[in-house]
C-alpha cells in the first residue's frame, strides 16, 4: 500500500488564514520532502526534512517532522490565492536518490480570495 | 536548477492507436527515470523506472507490453502506450534524480506531465 498518508484530503481557507497539511508514513526513512501540484502541472519542490531534523522553514512555508510518530505538517502562513494547489509528500524508503519517491495521497488546498 | 522537459503536453488519440510520450533531461544526464501516472484528483502511481543501456522495471499490474519504455540516451526516456484505450487516459509524469552536484539530497526533477485523452 501507499505510505504517505495526507490530511486533510481537501482545505478550503479564506486568503491571509494559515493552512496546515499532515502527512503519515509507514516505513523508517532518511528524508521527507512535500511537493505542489497546480492542476493539470506537474510537481514543484517545496522542501526536504532529513530525519535527524525536527523543524525546517522556508519563506511561509514551515515543515516538522516527528520520526516518532512517523509524521510531517506542512504549515503554510499568510496563505495566498495563488497557494491553490495540491500538496504532496513524499519519502524515499531506500534512500539512495536513484529510487523512486513514494508519494502519498495529497491534499487539495484551495484558498479564497 | 535541473529541467526536465515532456513532450507533448496533451494529446488525444483515437482508440487503437499508439502514443508516444518523450521526457528529456535538459541540462544533465539521467541513467535513471521513473514514469509515474496520475488519475484526476489522485495522487501519483509508479508505473515503471527506465534504465539507461537496460530493460526497465515494471511495477505490479503495470503491463509492460502495453507501455513500452526505451531509455534511448543519457537524456531521453520514452513512454510509448500501445493499442490505446479510454482507461488509459490519464496524466504521465517523468522524472529523474538529479546528479549528485544538482541535488539536494535526493531532489527528484519532474516533467511537466502530459495529458493523454483517448477517445
Amino acid at each position: 500500500s501507499q505510505q504517505g498518508e495526507e490530511d486533510p484530503q481537501a482545505l478550503s481557507i479564506q486568503e491571509g488564514e494559515n493552512a496546515t497539511m499532515n502527512c503519515s508514513y509507514k516505513t523508517s526513512i532518511n528524508n521527507l520532502q512535500w511537493y505542489r501540484q497546480n492542476s493539470g502541472r506537474g510537481l514543484v519542490h517545496l522542501i526536504l526534512i532529513r530525519s535527524n531534523e525536527r523543524e525546517k522553514h522556508s519563506g511561509r512555508l514551515r515543515v516538522t517532522l516527528d520520526t516518532s510518530k512517523k509524521s510531517s505538517s506542512l504549515l503554510i502562513t499568510a496563505s495566498r490565492a495563488a497557494d491553490t494547489a495540491s500538496y504532496f509528500c513524499a519519502t524515499d524508503p531506500r534512500n539512495s536518490g536513484n529510487t523512486p519517491l513514494v508519494f502519498g495521497k495529497g491534499t487539495r488546498l484551495s484558498v479564497i480570495a | 536548477g535541473a529541467v526536465v522537459s515532456q513532450h507533448p503536453s496533451r494529446v488525444i488519440c483515437k482508440s487503437g492507436t499508439s502514443v508516444k510520450i518523450e521526457c528529456r533531461s535538459l541540462d544533465f544526464q539521467a541513467t535513471t527515470m521513473f514514469w509515474y501516472r496520475q488519475f484526476p484528483k489522485k495522487s501519483l502511481m509508479l508505473m515503471a523506472t527506465s534504465n539507461e543501456g537496460s530493460k526497465a522495471t515494471y511495477e505490479q499490474g503495470v503491463e509492460k507490453d502495453k507501455f513500452l519504455i526505451n531509455h534511448a540516451s543519457l537524456t531521453l526516456s520514452t513512454l510509448t502506450v500501445t493499442s490505446a484505450h479510454p482507461e488509459d487516459s490519464s496524466f504521465y509524469i517523468c522524472s529523474a534524480p538529479g546528479t549528485s552536484g544538482l541535488r539536494a539530497y535526493n531532489e527528484q526533477f519532474f516533467g511537466p506531465g502530459t495529458r493523454l485523452t483517448v477517445l
